[in-house]
């Protein structure tokens, strides 16, 4: 089992620019979140999926549009990246029995 | 919305010693607390939670305790280690149900620093 995994694992994008962070599980969970983490701020939440088919916002969804494709596969569109954008992104899946949340890897994206 | 408040935000042992890292919330709601640790470039990992229904729960070298009524929470380490020097968050939510969804919302983070 591969777990949540994140691609790309890292990318440098100009300000204007527009790109796709990927995440996919195989934990067949049914809750997918986007969170950004940026030095001395913890984690903050940009979308969530409780199940296919749906989406919400979290605390800090402008600039962002996201995608549940199906169960399995959760993404994150930056339409005209910022220099703001410029962190670390976590994919995480939430287990409905023991609440825990599992994260990916991160992609660190940079904008310039 | 929640806010979750943690402290210190750098923390710094010598090894054998204990350390706490404290956190309050402010939505009476939320039921479920979680601690994660965080290596550097890697993920956060989930080390320890408790729910609403308890008061204390231990995992060998590490517990959580809760308080309710004055709404915070707090980690303990015993025997602290080198390898236990990462960064530790914080976090709040209220479990399935309603609209929550178990959103999280961690606080700012401690840097643990174990020095041998």
């Amino acid at each position: 089992n591969a777990g949540v995994t994140q691609t790309p694992k890292f990318q440098v994008l100009k300000t204007g620019q527009s790109m796709t962070l990927q995440c996919a599980q195989d934990m067949n969970h049914n809750s997918m979140y986007w969170y950004r983490q940026d030095p001395g701020m913890g984690l903050r939440l940009i979308y969530y999926s409780a199940s296919e088919g749906t989406t919400d916002k979290g605390e800090v969804p402008n600039g962002y549009n996201v995608s549940r494709l199906n169960k399995r596969e959760f993404s994150l569109r930056l339409e005209s990246a910022a220099p703001s954008q410029t962190s670390v992104y976590f994919c995480a899946t939430r287990d409905s029995h023991s609440y825990e949340q599992y994260f990916g890897p991160g992609t660190r994206l940079t904008v310039t | 919305g929640e806010n979750v408040e943690q402290h210190p935000s750098t923390l710094s042992v010598q090894e054998g010693d204990s350390a706490v890292i404290k956190c309050t919330y402010s939505d009476s709601a939320s039921n479920y607390f979680p601690w994660y640790k965080q290596e550097l470039g890697k993920r956060p990992q989930l080390i320890i939670d408790i729910r609403s229904n308890v008061g204390e729960k231990k995992d060998q070298r590490i517990a959580v305790t809760l308080n309710k009524t004055a709404k915070h929470f707090s980690l303990h380490i015993t025997e602290t280690q080198p390898e236990d020097s990462a960064v530790y968050f914080c976090a709040a939510s209220t479990s399935a149900g309603g609209t929550s969804y178990g959103k999280l919302t961690f606080g700012q983070g401690t840097i643990l620093t174990v020095h041998p």
